[in-house]
């Protein structure tokens, strides 16, 4: 099966710094890349979608200045937290698709701002 | 515009005993339905999904799912649980047509009784 990895799968930062969060299909290649985040005990909220090549579509109330999303080929996508706070720790998932097909996702990235 | 209720953010039943996870939608449009499942700390693995073939879709881990567009549900069911089935459980929404975004509903979580 197709396989989404994401690295790191935990940072701690401190405040005001950035991190950037890498999710790579390792066996296909991905048309659309998808940003969700996840905080404690709820649901997906997807920030972003990316298209190689193309700037990402945000969702309202995503600032795409603090979310940086660069999907510079096929298998690779970027999320960058600039300036990250406190407020922005939460657990940073990708998934990956290819036209029609399913979405899979990466494990997880999960991210401390102290 | 398309999204997913899920009944119960809390469901536990003993072990051996049946599984029914309820999900209910709405789309404007024929949907595709998926239903995932998130273990602590881990990214999304599909369960299942609809796409407008068979009715009743089964899926990995003894799951299965009944899609009713007369009840506009699309409830997870599995015969007899197992301890190992124990985690948080999302139903989500796409449209058939185009448009890969998903919509997530806000998760059940299972709990297995020994």
């Amino acid at each position: 099966g197709a396989v989404v990895s994401q690295h790191p799968s935990w940072v701690i930062c401190k405040s005001g710094t950035s991190v950037k969060i890498e999710c790579r299909s390792l066996d296909f290649q991905a048309t659309t890349m998808f940003w969700y985040r996840q905080f404690p005990k709820q649901s997906l909220m997807l920030m972003a979608t990316s298209n190689e090549g193309s700037k990402a579509t945000y969702e309202q109330g995503v600032e795409k200045d603090k979310f940086l999303i660069n999907h510079a080929s096929l298998t690779l996508s970027t999320l960058t937290v600039t300036s990250a706070h406190p407020e922005d720790s939460s657990f940073y998932i990708c998934s990956a698709g290819h036209g029609y097909s399913e979405q899979y996702f990466g494990p997880g990235t999960r991210l401390t701002v102290t | 515009a398309q999204s997913v209720t899920q009944l119960g953010s809390h469901v536990s039943v003993s072990e051996g005993a049946l599984v029914l996870l309820r999900c209910n939608y709405s789309s404007s449009v024929p949907p595709y339905l998926f239903w995932y499942v998130q273990y602590p700390n881990q990214g999304l693995q599909l369960l299942l999904k609809y796409t407008s073939a068979a009715t009743l879709v089964k899926g990995i881990n003894g799951f299965e799912a009944e899609f009713k567009k007369s009840e506009t549900s699309f409830h997870l069911t599995k015969p007899s649980a197992h301890m190992s089935d124990a985690a948080e459980y999302f139903c989500a929404v796409r449209s058939n047509f185009g448009n890969e975004k998903l919509t997530f509903g806000t998760g059940t979580r299972l709990t297995i009784i020994p």
